[in-house]
């Protein structure tokens, strides 16, 4: 159980095209989702927290018009990073949690490699 | 001084050993605490997660939560080739909240 689906695994585009990033919870509503970003050797940075319904919070550095992030449906997270460039490449990754008060820990997509031409 | 401090490694064993992987933080709120494994280029894994202090095991994995000393632990008995990976622990103060991660240790079992 605890499935996140994360699609496409792997995007190489011009520098300037926006890119749409699915983060898909398979088998559990997920009513908040995590964007991480990683660099090569690199731990994981934590973007934003989505939650069902509401707007998204950035952590401090992240630009907003930038990363837009909708959480749409309780199994659906998109990330779109708008007019992308190459300092963009990166690895991002989302995780889902399943509603508070649940022991249930975050799970992680497979991630989706990014590369900016 | 970072919240979560972990050795980056690499930590290289003979198949076969048993390998301890550790990780120390300073914020005594947090409550949760788990380890993920993660493959090059993959998402990160969930292996173990423990709730407060104690001791948990699963298979070929032990998870140890001393929050006295905010010092946790993995062990990997039986140590396969396949055990190579990247390690990261990391915390929250709730479950399902905002994850504080580990920098992650580089794991490489020789056959």
């Amino acid at each position: 159980g605890a499935v996140v689906s994360q699609h496409p695994s792997w995007v190489i585009c011009k520098s300037g095209t926006s890119v749409k990033i699915e983060c898909r919870s398979l088998d559990f509503q997920a009513t908040t989702m995590f964007w991480y970003r990683q660099f090569p050797k690199q731990s994981l940075m934590l973007m934003a927290t989505s939650n069902e319904g509401s707007k998204a919070t950035y952590e401090q550095g992240v630009e907003k018009d930038k990363f837009l992030i909708n959480h749409a449906s309780l199994t659906l997270s998109t990330l779109t990073v708008t007019s992308a460039h190459p300092e963009d490449s990166s690895f991002y990754i989302c995780s889902a949690s399943t509603p508070s008060g649940s022991i249930q820990p975050q799970h992680f997509g497979d991630g989706t490699r990014l590369s900016i031409l | 001084q970072k919240e979560v401090e972990q050795d980056p490694g690499p930590l290289s064993v003979p198949e076969g050993a048993i390998v301890s992987l550790n990780c120390t933080y300073s914020n005594s709120a947090f409550q949760y605490f788990m380890w993920y494994r993660q493959y090059s280029r993959k998402g990160p894994e969930l292996l173990m997660y423990t709730y407060s202090s104690g001791n948990k095991e699963d298979g070929r994995f032990t998870a140890q939560v001393d929050k006295s000393s905010k010092y946790i632990s993995l062990f990997i008995r039986d140590s396969q080739p396949s055990d190579s990976a990247t390690y990261l622990c990391a915390m929250s103060h709730n479950a399902g909240n905002m994850l504080t991660f580990g920098g992650g240790t580089r794991l490489m079992v020789k056959p």
